[in-house]
């Protein structure tokens, strides 16, 4: 069954600290990996994107990582911001563009503090 | 920022309303879909449309409708409404220029039913 567990479920940290996101998945035939950030009564916002041969991508204070042989990616977000505080959510494509699916994670809600 | 819009952005009404959940993107895309979303749950796609005259159910059943007469307009109508369909709807639209195919999602509608 194709899935996407993200962990962990909550997570606060202060100001100024470094945290990283977990996403492990079952999605097969893999196409691509998406991370969103999703701010409260707001929709998705597209982070970064992987394909199946890419480990790392970068934006900004943002940087995931994916490991394609082991089915998981991380996001790690260096030095937070108040503005951090969203819900991440991880999303996995199962084949190219015109017939691929998504297949959404639940999200980590992360809460930065002064 | 996506130039795609959702009206109303809440909603609260009484039992046996119809109601129609607007979505209009600028950016020309073929592509488009609804999403529905429980807090803390993961979204899942109720209908998707890959151009005018095109509309398809998603993977969760939803008693809602969609229509596709224009490329830029994709409203989702509840005939009958019931305290079952109080959740978030979010609808978003894609292109595979980027041959990823990367959905913009908008702000999200609300809905409350009484």
């Amino acid at each position: 069954k194709n899935q996407v567990e993200q962990s962990p479920q909550s997570l606060i940290i202060l100001e100024g600290k470094n945290c990283t996101l977990q996403c492990n998945y079952t999605v097969s035939p893999f196409s691509n990996l998406r991370w969103y950030k999703q701010d409260t009564g707001r929709g998705p916002v597209s982070l970064t994107i992987m394909t199946f041969s890419e480990n790392t991508k970068s934006n900004g204070r943002y940087t995931a990582t994916l490991d394609a042989d082991t089915k998981q990616s991380s996001l790690h977000i260096t030095a937070s911001q108040l503005s951090d505080s969203a819900s991440y959510i991880c999303v996995v494509s199962d084949r190219g563009s015109t017939l691929g699916r998504l297949y959404f994670g639940r999200g980590t809600q992360l809460t930065v503090w002064p | 920022e996506a130039d795609i819009y959702q009206t109303p952005r809440y909603l609260v009404i009484g039992t046996g309303k119809k109601i129609t959940l607007e979505c209009s993107q600028t950016m020309g895309h073929d592509k488009m879909y609804w999403y529905q979303q429980d807090p803390g749950m993961e979204l899942h796609l109720i209908h998707y449309s890959y151009g005018v005259n095109s509309t398809e159910k998603g993977d969760l059943s939803s008693e809602s409708t969609v229509s596709r007469i224009r490329t830029e307009h994709f409203p989702l109508t509840l005939e009958s409404a019931r305290p079952s369909h109080t959740s978030q709807y979010l609808c978003a639209s894609s292109h595979d220029r980027e041959g990823t195919d990367t959905q913009y999602f908008g702000p999200g509608t609300r809905l409350t039913v009484l």
